[in-house]
């Protein structure tokens, strides 16, 4: 069966501060991973993707995650918060013709 | 190029009414995806759309329903509107090629605010 479990329904950091959102999966297929945001009242906006070309993937505003297989993990990093980052943050997997969304990561970035 | 779109943007309806939604893709893609967003949660699948066709289904009742058109824009429609169908409605538009390649990236409309009073 296929899901998508992130860790930390809140995360609250100061801003200039390492930001680490986790999330774990797990599916019979290679899937491919994806981390979007949400800002309120706003539709969802792609930071990222995986699909097997490098662990290591760069996406928009300085995130970036790393695929371990080994540990089943896709977690989301960036150096330094913004307060801009503030918002709700999803793992996606989509393997089989099926996406499934992580419950969601909030972002609190404090001043 | 026009991403994903969506209409209305907000919606009220109430108890045991009809409501149809409408999403066009980005241009160039095929594939159109309906998802559920209630407060507080994560987008829930509903159902995917390809060659005019419902391909894949949620676990969503058939008060759900959706159509294609042959310019790839889609419909939800919601019977017998219930309180607990008031959430946010997004659509996402992918290409079916891509999808075969593992290459798929789902591009999401703002949503429509559906309320059921």
């Amino acid at each position: 069966a296929q899901s998508v479990t992130q860790l930390d329904s809140h995360v609250s950091v100061s801003e200039g501060t390492p930001v680490l959102l986790r999330c774990n999966y797990s599916s019979s297929y290679s899937p491919s991973l994806f981390w979007y945001v949400q800002h309120p009242n706003k539709g969802l906006q792609l930071l990222l993707k995986y699909t097997s070309a490098a662990t290591l993937v760069k996406g928009i505003n300085g995130f970036e995650a790393e695929f371990k297989k080994s540990e089943t993990s896709f977690h989301l990093t960036k150096p330094s918060a913004h307060m801009s980052d503030a918002a709700e943050y999803f793992c996606v997997s989509l393997g089989g013709f099926k996406t499934i969304f992580g419950a969601g990561t909030r972002l609190f970035v404090k001043a | 190029d026009a991403g994903v779109t969506q209409s209305p943007t907000h919606l009220i309806k109430t108890r045991g009414q009809q409501v149809t939604l409408r999403c066009s893709p980005k241009s160039g893609h095929d594939t159109v995806s309906w998802y559920q967003q209630a407060l507080g949660q994560g987008p829930q699948f509903i159902f995917q759309y390809y060659e005019e066709e419902e391909r894949q289904r949620g676990n969503f009742p058939d008060r759900f329903s959706g159509h294609q058109f042959p310019n790839y824009s889609s419909e939800l429609n919601v019977n017998a509107l219930l309180l607990g169908d008031s959430a946010l409605y997004l659509c996402a538009s992918s290409s079916r090629r891509e999808l075969l390649l593992s290459t798929d990236t789902q591009y999401f409309g703002p949503g429509t605010r559906l309320t059921v009073l």
